[in-house]
């Protein structure tokens, strides 16, 4: 079985500061690793993904993050946050070789860009 | 191309009732998965859909069943209410179902239901 922790349940932040949202992941196989937004009222919208190759992997809205198969971690960054990216965020995983889609998420950090 | 598609976005039931849930997939896709929301257990896989046949299901009572149809639009069903089945439901399409490939997944926008 695989499980994901969000080690930050909240993260308040300063507008145009940085932001790192961690999570660290268990598994006994290999999985795809996601990050998801939430906005209010809404369903959830693919950030980026790790699938293989380079352990740096860029996504939408100038969010990247990094895989480090070390420390089973996958941490969120954005170097300069703006009013806008006031939301959750979610931390997934997929096994690779499944038979089928099942994600498996983290509890999800609240991030609260503050003027 | 049309986004995911659920309905109705917001349902009231009482405890005891039974409840239907709508999603239709992207056009073309053919797996549809279901996660539950809530603030406490977080999201948790309910079930996917591939070519009509359940493909996984996550660990749930079996008052939660759904099915998929010819067209891949999928309904989800809770028999006998209960006050902790308040959540928001979320269906995901995709093109295809595991294999080792990637089938990236498209979130709709969630049915809130609550139970009084």
């Amino acid at each position: 079985a695989q499980s994901v922790t969000q080690l930050d349940s909240q993260v308040p932040v300063f507008e145009e500061a940085p932001v790192e949202l961690r999570c660290n992941y268990s598994s006994s196989v290999s999985v795809y690793l996601f990050w998801y937004v939430q906005y209010p009222n809404q369903g959830l919208q693919l950030l980026l993904k790790y699938l293989s190759g380079s352990t740096l992997v860029k996504g939408i809205n100038g969010f990247e993050a990094e895989f480090n198969k070390s420390q089973t971690s996958f941490h969120l960054r954005k170097p300069s946050v703006h009013i806008s990216d006031t939301a959750e965020y979610f931390c997934a995983v997929r096994r690779i070789f499944a038979a089928g889609n099942k994600l498996t998420f983290g509890g999800g950090t609240r991030v609260l860009v503050k003027p | 191309k049309a986004g995911v598609t659920q309905t109705p976005r917001y349902l009231i039931k009482t405890r005891g009732q039974q409840v239907t849930l709508s999603c239709s997939p992207i056009s073309g896709h053919r797996s549809v998965s279901w996660y539950q929301q809530t603030p406490g257990q977080g999201l948790q896989f309910l079930f996917e859909y591939f070519s009509e046949t359940q493909r996984n299901k996550g660990n749930f009572p079996g008052r939660f069943s759904g099915r998929q149809f010819s067209n891949s639009r999928s309904e989800m069903n809770v028999s006998t209410l209960e006050l902790g089945d308040s959540a928001l439901y979320l269906c995901a399409s995709s093109p295809s179902s595991g294999g080792g490939l990637y089938n990236e997944q498209f979130f709709g926008p969630g049915t809130r239901l609550t139970v009084l």
